[in-house]
């Protein structure tokens, strides 16, 4: 079975802080990884993805995550939040079903928080 | 987001009543997911789709059945509506299984009082 662990719920950060969320994943197969942005009353929206090759994932908005096998870790980072990163973060891993099939599973969430 | 769309994208009805939940794509993609959003939950995957006609369960699949007679449409049913089953639905697809992620539609409010 594979999980997701995001480790805070909420980060409150000041603008042009860096900020890092935390993702942990449980899994003895290979995986694939992503970080998903949902800004508020809106659906879910791809922010970046790890399939292979380099650890390091970068976002066209600045936002990267480093594939750490041996820590099963996949964290969030940005150097400088702006207002407008306000938003729910969310970690997910594809997870493989014991009858073979795939699908997405999510961690819980974390609501990053800029203020002025 | 442009190519799928979910309907109703609010509602509210009565415990015990059946509801069926919409979920169109227009992108021709395989593969189709219902999950459930819920405080501290993050998303919690409902049932999914492989194809027309070819569906399976997720984690909370009790309480929903699924249907998929044509590539674009992707029903959701909550048999007999209860409390607990208030929530925010996301439908969302994939081109691939593994690769590509996935898009979300803007989300079905439901309200079960």
């Amino acid at each position: 079975a594979q999980s997701v662990t995001q480790l805070d719920s909420q980060v409150p950060v000041f603008e042009e802080a860096p900020v890092e969320l935390r993702c942990n994943y449980s899994s003895s197969v290979s995986v694939y990884l992503f970080w998903y942005v949902q800004y508020p009353n809106q659906g879910l929206q791809l922010l970046l993805k790890y399939l292979s090759g380099s650890t390091l994932v970068e976002s066209i908005n600045g936002f990267e995550a480093e594939f750490n096998k041996s820590q099963t870790s996949f964290h969030l980072r940005k150097p400088s939040v702006h207002i407008s990163d306000t938003a729910e973060y969310f970690c997910a891993v594809n997870h493989q079903s014991d009858t073979g099939r795939r699908a997405l599973t999510f961690g819980s969430g974390t609501r990053l928080q800029v203020q002025p | 987001d442009a190519g799928i769309t979910q309907s109703p994208r609010h509602k509210v009805t009565e415990t015990g009543t059946p509801v069926t939940l919409r979920c169109h794509q227009t992108e021709n993609h395989r593969y189709m997911y219902w999950y459930r959003q819920d405080p501290g939950h993050g998303l919690r995957l409902i049932h999914y789709s492989y194809g027309v006609k070819d569906t399976d369960k997720g984690e909370v699949s009790d309480g929903y059945s699924v249907s998929r007679s044509k590539t674009e449409d992707f029903l959701l049913t909550l048999e007999s509506a209860t409390s607990s089953q208030t929530s925010v639905y996301f439908c969302a697809i994939s081109e691939s299984i593994a690769n590509y992620g996935y898009t979300f539609g803007s989300g079905t409010r439901l309200t079960v009082v």
